[in-house]
Formats: structure tokens, C-alpha cells, sequence
């Protein structure tokens, strides 16, 4: 069970906007800045979005991230077969001392 | 260009120890804050173990505390992970990442406990 919560799936068809949930507390989310990370098959993570809405030079301006209280979101709109992959949020948690992920969120392109 | 590769992985019995590198080059390693982060198979990302850029202070997961040990060695350039009292739970691939927000990560080494 991880501490951020994250839909297991999502889905879109090409062209659509797509967004994806991150629910924590008030110790983590609440109080640190929230990144985003893409992953294909097979490959390491990669930096998507970084205090909670920035995006890491290369990044396409179709991600998006956004935060309010206890829970972040990230969008991706115009939505493209390239973004088939796993997302997952991650911040700092002050009460566990350590960063926590969530649990990652399978997005499908229809 | 950021590169970290990581090594040492391998099959170890459950009980044994390992000792993960990762090999940094294309930026000034002394100055990060670098982090283990490992994905057991099928599963998401789970944070190990970070150490400040000097050295002098490392954090860990509570999964691991007490039997992972994190290190780094500034003049090359190079972070360790000394895995003791390994367990079947610990089975997973595990990658270094650099920064406080894991801007850069390896392409990760596959540890397997079993017997």
C-alpha cells in the first residue's frame, strides 16, 4: 500500500487531455512540492515534472502539473500513442523522513 | 551529459550481502545529494536511502534500516549501497538517481535474493 494514492489505470484516445490523480497528507503533499515521472517498459524513470509544475528542459509542453492541499495532479493533453506508459508522483514525507512514491498509474492510449 | 551506471547486482541467497556502485559522470558529483530508489518486478518505485553531498548524513527507508548501508566516494566520483541480511522481499532493480528531486537516473541493476 503506498502513501500517495494513484489511480492503477487510465485511458484516452489520441488528441483527447487526460489527467491523473495523487492524493496524500498533510505531511507529504501538504508540505513539499511533488514530481512527476514517466516510464516505459523496460527503462528507468525519467523527470516529467518537478516542483509540482515545472517542467525539466525536453519536456513537452503537453504535460502539465498542478497542486492544491493534499493532492496533485498531472495532465497531458493531445494525447499521443508515444505517451502509452506508467506514471508516478513522488514527494518528500516529513513524518516518514524519506520520500514516498505513489503507486503508479498505467496510462493506455485507445 | 549526466551518466550513472550502476553495478553489482546479481543472485545472492537470502541472508548474504551485496554491495551495489553507481559511477557518476557529466556533472560535479561532490555537489549532489544522491538517492537509491528500487522497482521490485511488476511493482512501483519504492525510495531506499539518500546521502548529502559531503557524505557526513544519510536517511533510509524503515524497510531497510539497519541492513543497507549508503556511501559515496567524491573523489570517484562513485555512490555505494551495502545491502546486508538480504531478504526474498529485497529482490528488485535498483537504480541511483541524482538531486533532491531525482532529475537523473541509471539504468538500475537487478538484485535477486534467493535459494
Amino acid at each position: 500500500q503506498s502513501v500517495l494514492t494513484q489511480p492503477p489505470s487510465a485511458s484516452g484516445t489520441p488528441g483527447q487531455r487526460v489527467t491523473i490523480s495523487c492524493s496524500g497528507s498533510s505531511s507529504n503533499i501538504g508540505s513539499n512540492t511533488v514530481n512527476w515521472y514517466q516510464q516505459f517498459p523496460g527503462t528507468a524513470p525519467k523527470l516529467l515534472i518537478y516542483s509540482n509544475n515545472q517542467r525539466p528542459s525536453g519536456v513537452p509542453d503537453r504535460f502539465s502539473g498542478s497542486k492544491s492541499g493534499t493532492s496533485a495532479s498531472l495532465a497531458i493533453s493531445g494525447l499521443q500513442s508515444e505517451d502509452e506508459a506508467d506514471y508516478y508522483c513522488a514527494t518528500w514525507s516529513d513524518s516518514l523522513n524519506g520520500w514516498v512514491f505513489g503507486g503508479g498509474t498505467k496510462l493506455t492510449v485507445l | 551529459e549526466v551518466q550513472l551506471v550502476e553495478s553489482g547486482g546479481g543472485l545472492i541467497q537470502p541472508g548474504g550481502s551485496l554491495r551495489l556502485s553507481c559511477a557518476a559522470s557529466g556533472f560535479t558529483f561532490r555537489s549532489y545529494l544522491m538517492h537509491w530508489v528500487r522497482q521490485a518486478p511488476g511493482k512501483g518505485l519504492e525510495w531506499v536511502s539518500r546521502i548529502i553531498s559531503d557524505g557526513s548524513s544519510a536517511t533510509y527507508a524503515d524497510s531497510v534500516k539497519g541492513r543497507f548501508t549508503i556511501s559515496r566516494d567524491n573523489a570517484k566520483n562513485t555512490l555505494y549501497l551495502q545491502m546486508d541480511s538480504l531478504r526474498a522481499e529485497d529482490t528488485a532493480v535498483y537504480y541511483c538517481t541524482r538531486g533532491g528531486g531525482h532529475s537523473d537516473w541509471g539504468q538500475g541493476t537487478l538484485v535477486t535474493v534467493s535459494s
